[in-house]
């Protein structure tokens, strides 16, 4: 399969825990995007790399969220001290640049009990 | 008011219907504009992908861009129970990082 993966596929953790999440994308991709999903919302952008810099970062990455793209190959973002309010889907995606279409993964479900 | 409307249904159509989904958006700027299909507890997956003012078809889907009334459309010919799903519309601006704004999600169902 030589679509984008993302792991773990859910993840279910107590208020106040650490997590992280990995994405791999479409091996020829440059370019890897993070959004968050909550239910009966569409993504909402919350990061985005070209190779291994970080381009941009939305007012929802909280100093709790960081995000590392340290080989421009695949991606992690971390959630330091997870809230409820933190539990939603968070999708990878990437495309080549300029331009190109943007694909999804099947995304992690995050659930903050 | 967010930057990309769209009705979030749901819509319930009978099946070999014609569907149209639609979103309205208030930034000018945008040029690149999608639709992508997203079943329950999955990843969105494209569907269209279209520039500036104009039509698109591909197979049983034509989308359409109305840059002048800031308004696009899917359509969905001889729709199948298989379409029920929710469909994104999601757009972006030239240059700049690429990154997609989405409205809600459509919500569909196709029953036989």
């Amino acid at each position: 399969d030589t679509g984008v993966s993302q792991d773990p596929r859910h993840k279910i953790t107590k208020r106040g825990q650490n997590v992280t999440f990995r994405c791999d994308p479409i091996s020829e991709h440059n370019r890897l995007y993070w959004y968050r999903q909550t239910l009966g919302q569409g993504p909402e952008f919350l990061t985005y790399f070209q190779n291994e810099a970080q381009l941009e970062k939305s007012r929802l990455l909280s100093d709790r969220f960081s995000a590392e793209r340290p080989k421009g190959s695949f991606s992690t973002l971390e959630i330091q001290r997870t809230e409820q309010g933190d539990s939603a889907m968070y999708l990878c995606a990437s495309d080549a640049s300029p331009g190109g279409e943007q694909f999804f993964g099947p995304g992690t479900r995050l659930t903050v009990l | 008011q967010k930057e990309v409307e769209q009705d979030p249904g749901p819509l319930s159509v009978p099946e070999g219907a014609i569907v149209s989904l639609n979103c309205t958006y208030s930034n000018s700027a945008f040029q690149y504009f999608m639709w992508y299909r997203q079943y329950s507890r999955k990843g969105p997956e494209l569907l269209m992908y279209t520039y500036s003012s104009g039509n698109k078809e591909d197979g049983r889907f034509t989308a359409q861009v109305d840059k002048s009334s800031k308004y696009i459309s899917l359509f969905i010919r001889d729709s199948q129970p298989s379409d029920s799903a929710t469909y994104l519309c999601a757009m972006r601006l030239t240059g700049g990082g690429n990154k997609l704004t989405f409205g809600t999600g459509t919500q569909l169902k196709v029953e036989l």
